[in-house]
């Protein structure tokens, strides 16, 4: 069965430090991968995704994620985390059943420290 | 463009009662999908349209809830009648034809609170 994995509950960092949020992924064929973003009081936002081709995504805000299939993983990452990156962070897998869904992982909420 | 819009964004409701929740798709997009998030739990699919026909409700938790989308263009969901598990954020999105239904464009969600 199709799932999504994000490990991390919740994550702190300092504004100004990197960011590496993981995501593995469960599913038979060639995934389509996305990572969406919710700030607070706010609908989902998508920062990225891969279907196919170059491995390494960019997406908007200076977000990036890399698509390594040996590991089933997902992860996304930002050198320079800024304040108005605190919020909650979805990774997601795009499942054609007999139409189409996206699985979800838990999400990941990222805290900015001063 | 407008995006996806959803109403209402909030909606307190007793156990028993009816609510009826509504999506308005981005214009043109044939594909229109709702989603539910319950407190602490991840983003769960609910079901998918192809303009007005059901193409996958396979996450429809059970009969008490009725999804409509007439003409192919808004939709509702009915939840009726409501118990208390179901409380959570109800996310709707929509996505153009079937040359890229992966990507999905989402409202910002109505918060469901059964008391």
């Amino acid at each position: 069965a199709q799932s999504v994995t994000q490990p991390d509950i919740h994550i702190t960092v300092s504004e100004g430090a990197s960011l590496e949020l993981r995501c593995n992924y469960s599913y038979g064929a060639t995934p389509y991968l996305f990572w969406y973003v919710q700030s607070p009081g706010q609908g989902l936002q998508l920062l990225l995704k891969y279907f196919s081709g170059d491995t390494l995504v960019q997406g908007i805000k200076g977000f990036e994620a890399e698509f390594k299939r040996s590991q089933s993983s997902f992860n996304l990452r930002k050198p320079s985390v800024h304040w108005s990156d605190a919020a909650e962070y979805f990774c997601a897998v795009g499942a054609r059943t007999g139409g189409f869904k996206t699985i979800f992982g838990a999400g990941t909420r990222l805290f900015v420290k001063a | 463009e407008a995006g996806v819009t959803q109403f209402p964004s909030h909606s307190v409701i007793e156990k028993g009662q009816t609510v009826t929740l509504r999506c308005d798709p981005i214009s043109g997009h044939d594909n229109l999908y709702w989603y539910r998030r319950v407190m602490g739990k991840e983003i769960k699919f609910l079901l998918h349209f192809v303009k007005e026909s059901k193409q996958d409700e396979s996450g429809m938790p059970n009969n008490r809830f009725l999804a409509e989308r007439t003409g192919g263009t808004y939709s509702t969901l009915k939840v009726q009648p409501a118990e208390l598990e179901d409380s959570g954020v109800y996310f709707c999105a929509s996505s153009q034809g079937l040359a890229g239904p992966y990507e999905q464009y989402f409202g910002p969600g109505t918060r469901l609170t059964v008391t």
